[in-house]
């Protein structure tokens, strides 16, 4: 089984709303990533989780704010955005050795008003 | 710094035409390992196929193949008789080792129009 799930898969919102996105995975991987798509660019990282702990944080705006809380899940905390953070959200899990394989999940479309 | 280039932006063809998209990557990692990704209308990135650079067997999966050459530094991949379903973007990816966790550079990717 190498299904990611996140939820939701739309979301509005407006530029003064908290948010979050969820992401789950139950193949045991250590290793989880959120990533962020603008149109027709290929997907940005934004965060690693290696372990439960922020390990790669790539000078992402503290308006988004990412948290762990257990092995499976991952999170992303939406405040404050702008409208230029709309986007396809992407969530990734793989093992924690080596360089393996990320396994992405379906994406959240996220539109800033 | 690690690049990947997919010098083809979009790819048109007819039904069980034949399709190559190429790779070329820089890389100053002796250890690496090469992705590609297909990303349909829906969003979703699928896995397709991991290379690492020890192995430069190609490799062919069904209708799809791959030709990874290291002295040229490209890693192309090919569908064979292309259905309509094959429409998608696809993403050549290089995989670096960070101080903690695993970092991918894609491609700016190929769109792959197949029409019927």
């Amino acid at each position: 089984d190498t299904e990611v799930t996140q939820t939701p898969k739309h979301l509005v919102m407006g530029m003064t709303n908290k948010k979050s996105l969820k992401c789950e995975q139950h193949m045991g991987h250590r290793a989880m990533y959120w990533y962020k798509q603008k149109a027709k660019k290929p997907p940005e990282l934004m965060f690693v989780y290696s372990y439960e702990k922020l390990s790669i944080n790539e000078s992402v705006p503290s308006r988004f704010s990412p948290e762990c809380p257990n092995s499976s899940l991952l999170n992303l905390h939406l405040h404050a955005l702008q409208p230029e953070d709309s986007a396809l959200y992407l969530c990734a899990s793989s093992q924690e050795r080596g360089q393996e394989t990320q396994y992405f999940g379906p994406g959240t479309r996220l539109l800033v008003l | 710094a690690q690049k990947v280039t997919q010098a083809q932006t979009e790819i048109s063809v007819v039904e069980k035409e034949d399709v190559t998209l190429d790779c070329v990557y820089e890389t100053r990692d002796t250890t690496y390992y090469l992705f590609w990704y297909k990303q349909p209308p829906s969003g979703e990135l699928v896995f397709l196929i991991r290379r690492n650079s020890f192995d430069e067997q190609n490799e062919i999966s069904g209708r799809y193949s791959w030709n990874f050459q290291k002295s040229t530094s490209s890693f192309n991949f090919t569908i064979t008789a292309s259905q309509v379903v094959d429409s998608a973007v696809y993403f050549c990816a290089l995989s670096e080792r960070a101080a903690a966790g695993n970092k991918l550079t894609f491609g700016g990717g190929t769109r792959v129009l197949v029409k019927p």
